[in-house]
């Protein structure tokens, strides 16, 4: 069955420290992967993909994701958080087509000064 | 530059009672979704459309109706509001055609209490 396991539901870093959030799916095809990010009281904006090529890809606002297939994941990290990257993020598997896309249950990032 | 928009943001029920949540987007994409999110259980899709008049469920269909009649509008209907139907909705569009990424555009969603 097709899932998405970010195994941290919360995680405290300190401002300037780096992140590093895990994700790992399942899936029967290539995927296409994603991390979205949600603050509160928004919805969720999209910060980086992956679909193939290269497998380190670069997103919005500094962050990074590493795609291993023989892992079967799709680390989010980011070298060094703000206060402002406080948020919930999601990972996210699937295809072209959206209703193809399985989201995993997020992980709620507190940044301490 | 509006993208996708949801109204009501805020609404309260009583169990029993209908409403709809409305959702509009100008991006000219052919597909549209109604997610669910719940407390650490991420996003469940409820249904989905991939153009005008055509409607599909999702993972979570039960106590929910869509209509599709143009491109732009994909409201959601709750028939009989119960307790469960407690949660924040979100409204969700992606291109679908030739060149689609898969990457899905929200609105601010709506948060729903049945009391």
């Amino acid at each position: 069955a097709q899932s998405v396991t970010q195994p941290d539901i919360h995680i405290t870093v300190s401002e300037g420290a780096s992140l590093e959030l895990r994700c790992n799916y399942s899936y029967g095809a290539t995927p296409y992967l994603f991390w979205y990010v949600q603050s509160p009281g928004q919805g969720l904006q999209l910060l980086l993909k992956y679909f193939s090529g290269d497998t380190l890809v670069q997103g919005i606002k500094g962050f990074e994701a590493e795609f291993k297939r023989s892992q079967s994941s799709f680390n989010l990290r980011k070298p060094s958080v703000h206060w402002s990257d406080a948020a919930e993020y999601f990972c996210a598997v699937g295809d072209t087509g959206g209703f193809k896309t399985i989201f995993g249950a997020g992980t709620r990032l507190f940044v301490k000064a | 530059n509006a993208g996708v928009t949801q109204t009501p943001k805020f609404r309260i029920l009583k169990i029993g009672q209908s409403m709809t949540l409305q959702c509009t987007q100008d991006m000219n994409h052919n597909y549209m979704y109604w997610y669910r999110q719940d407390p650490g259980m991420g996003l469940k899709l409820i249904y989905y459309s991939v153009g005008a008049g055509i409607t599909d469920k999702g993972e979570v269909p039960n106590g929910y109706n869509v209509s599709r009649s143009t491109t732009e509008d994909f409201p959601l209907r709750l028939e009989l509001a119960a307790p469960s139907q407690t949660s924040v909705y979100f409204c969700a569009s992606s291109s679908g055609g030739q060149g689609d990424t898969g990457e899905l555009f929200f609105g601010e969603g709506s948060r729903l209490t049945v009391l």
